[in-house]
């Protein structure tokens, strides 16, 4: 069955570090999104894909970056770790074509930064 | 901009009961989708229900069903007969452009059904 798969499921980093979080799909899905979950926000957009070789910055953007080098894979890094970005990521996918525009997320990486 | 307000932070009630969870959204585009999702204790989110914004009829699911009323920018959430499996944060989320746009979320509502 198709799906979306995060990795690492859990990570404790230091501050200052350089931490890449894994996103994989296998819907051949051309839009895919990162999230991040904190209490009393809920979800908000960090970066997002349309297709391979396009980012585009999300609402928290800062201290985050995305690459699109293939359809299937969207990593997050945190290029310095800092404690403010301790939280919950989700990776999202949808289909892109306007038509079953749902996104369907991934399990979620809790990441500590220490 | 675009903004998605869930104003029950908690909700408790007991197995059986009907709950209802609200949720009220701001966007200047006429065409637009309205999203739930579920997220149980495991932590992943599921997906429960898209509605764009020319299909105002209530749909029902089993025991769920959504109101969408454009009048009063609201989209709201009904469980009928809750069950304990029911238990779980509950997020309505917005999305502009046919859907290919980023998806704005509300705060959540975290629902626990008392056995």
């Amino acid at each position: 069955d198709a799906e979306i798969t995060q990795s690492p499921r859990h990570k404790i980093t230091e501050t200052g570090r350089q931490v890449t979080l894994a996103c994989h799909q296998t819907w051949n899905h051309n839009n895919m999104f990162w999230y991040r979950q904190d209490l009393g926000h809920g979800l908000r957009l960090i970066h997002y894909s349309y297709g391979v070789q396009d980012t585009n910055k999300g609402e928290v953007s800062d201290g985050y970056s995305v690459s699109r080098s293939n359809t299937e894979d969207l990593p997050l890094t945190l290029e310095s770790a800092a404690s403010s970005q301790t939280s919950v990521y989700f990776c999202a996918s949808s289909d892109g074509t306007g038509v079953l525009d749902t996104q369907y997320f991934g399990p979620g990486t809790r990441l500590t930064v220490l | 901009a675009q903004k998605v307000t869930q104003a029950q932070t908690e909700i408790s009630v007991v197995e059986k009961e009907d709950v209802t969870l609200d949720c009220v959204y701001e966007t200047r585009d006429t065409t637009y989708y309205l999203f739930w999702y579920k997220q149980p204790p495991s932590g992943e989110l599921v997906f429960l229900i898209r509605r764009n914004s020319f299909d105002e009829q209530n749909e029902i699911s089993g025991r769920y069903s959504w109101n969408f009323q454009k009048s009063t920018s609201s989209f709201n959430f009904t469980i009928t007969a809750s069950q304990v499996v029911d238990s779980a944060v509950y997020f309505c989320a917005l999305s502009e452009n046919f859907g290919n746009e980023k998806l704005t979320f509300g705060t959540g509502t975290r629902l626990t059904i008392i056995p």
